[in-house]
C-alpha cells in the first residue's frame, strides 16, 4: 500500500541554521502531500501541503516542493527559530483519501 | 517505536444507526489522545484530545453529543459516531501519546477508519 518514509530524528540545530527533513513516499497514482507540525502537548496543524507534482507548499518561511521524478517531498527552511522546536510528519492521502503519515521527526532548536 | 491500533479499518453502517471506534495503545500508556478527521481532499481536522479520566476537549465547531470520546483507560480510547448520517462518512484517524511511549512527546497514529454512511 501506500506509505510515507521519513527522515529519523531526533533533529538538534542552532538559532538561523538551515533546516532539511527528507521524505520519500510510495503511492499508486497522484497523491497530495503534507506536512503537519505538532508542538507539545497539542494536536497535528497542517504546515504545508502541495497537490500534484512540482507545486511547491509554503507557510511561516517553511517550504516543500512535490517532486514526483524522485518521489519526495522534502521539507526546509533557511533559517530555523527556538519557536520551531516541534515534531514534523510528512503524510500523504493515498486515493482512497485514506492519510498515510510517516513516522514523525523531533527538531529542536538550540538558542 | 510505539504501536497504537485502531479498529476497525473499514465500516459500512445504515444512517441513523452507532458505530464506535477504538483506538489502542498496545506497548504504552497514552495519558493523551487525539481524534482527527479528514474531509475529503482536504488536510486533517482535530476534533477533540482527551486525557485518561478526563472528559474530552472539544475544539469549536464539533458536536460533543454527535462525537462521543471515551478515555478510561491508559491504552483505549473510544469514539462513537451517534446516528450516523452520510455528512459524517469520513476518515477518522486518532493518534496517542503518554508515558513508555520513546520519546514521549511524539504521537503516534492509528491505521484510521473509514467510516461509510448509506
Amino acid at each position: 500500500g501506500d506509505s510515507v518514509t521519513q527522515m529519523e530524528g531526533p533533529v538538534t540545530l542552532s538559532e538561523e541554521a538551515f533546516l532539511t527533513i527528507n521524505c520519500t513516499y510510495t503511492a499508486t497514482g497522484y497523491p497530495s502531500l503534507f506536512w503537519y507540525v505538532q508542538y507539545p502537548g497539542e494536536g497535528l496543524q497542517l504546515l504545508l501541503k502541495a497537490t500534484k507534482a512540482d507545486d511547491k507548499g509554503s507557510n511561516k518561511g517553511f517550504e516543500a516542493t512535490y517532486r514526483k521524478e524522485t518521489t519526495s517531498f522534502h521539507l526546509e527552511k533557511g533559517s530555523v527559530q527556538v519557536s520551531d522546536s516541534a515534531v514534523y510528519f510528512c503524510a500523504l492521502s493515498d486515493r482512497f483519501n485514506d492519510m498515510r503519515f510517516g513516522a514523525g521527526t523531533r527538531l529542536t532548536v538550540k538558542p | 517505536g510505539a504501536v497504537v491500533s485502531q479498529h476497525p479499518s473499514r465500516v459500512i453502517c445504515k444512517s441513523g444507526t452507532s458505530v464506535k471506534i477504538e483506538c489502542r495503545s498496545l506497548d504504552f500508556q497514552a495519558t493523551t489522545m487525539f481524534w482527527y478527521r479528514q474531509f475529503p481532499k482536504q488536510s486533517l481536522m482535530l476534533m477533540a484530545t482527551s486525557n485518561e479520566g478526563s472528559k474530552a476537549t472539544y475544539e469549536q465547531g464539533v458536536e460533543k453529543d454527535k462525537f462521543l470520546i471515551n478515555h478510561a483507560s491508559l491504552t483505549l480510547s473510544t469514539l462513537t459516531v451517534t446516528s450516523a448520517h452520510p455528512e459524517d462518512s469520513s476518515f477518522y484517524i486518532c493518534s496517542a501519546m503518554g508515558q513508555g511511549a520513546r520519546p514521549n512527546t511524539e504521537a503516534f497514529f492509528g491505521q484510521g477508519t473509514r467510516l461509510t454512511v448509506v
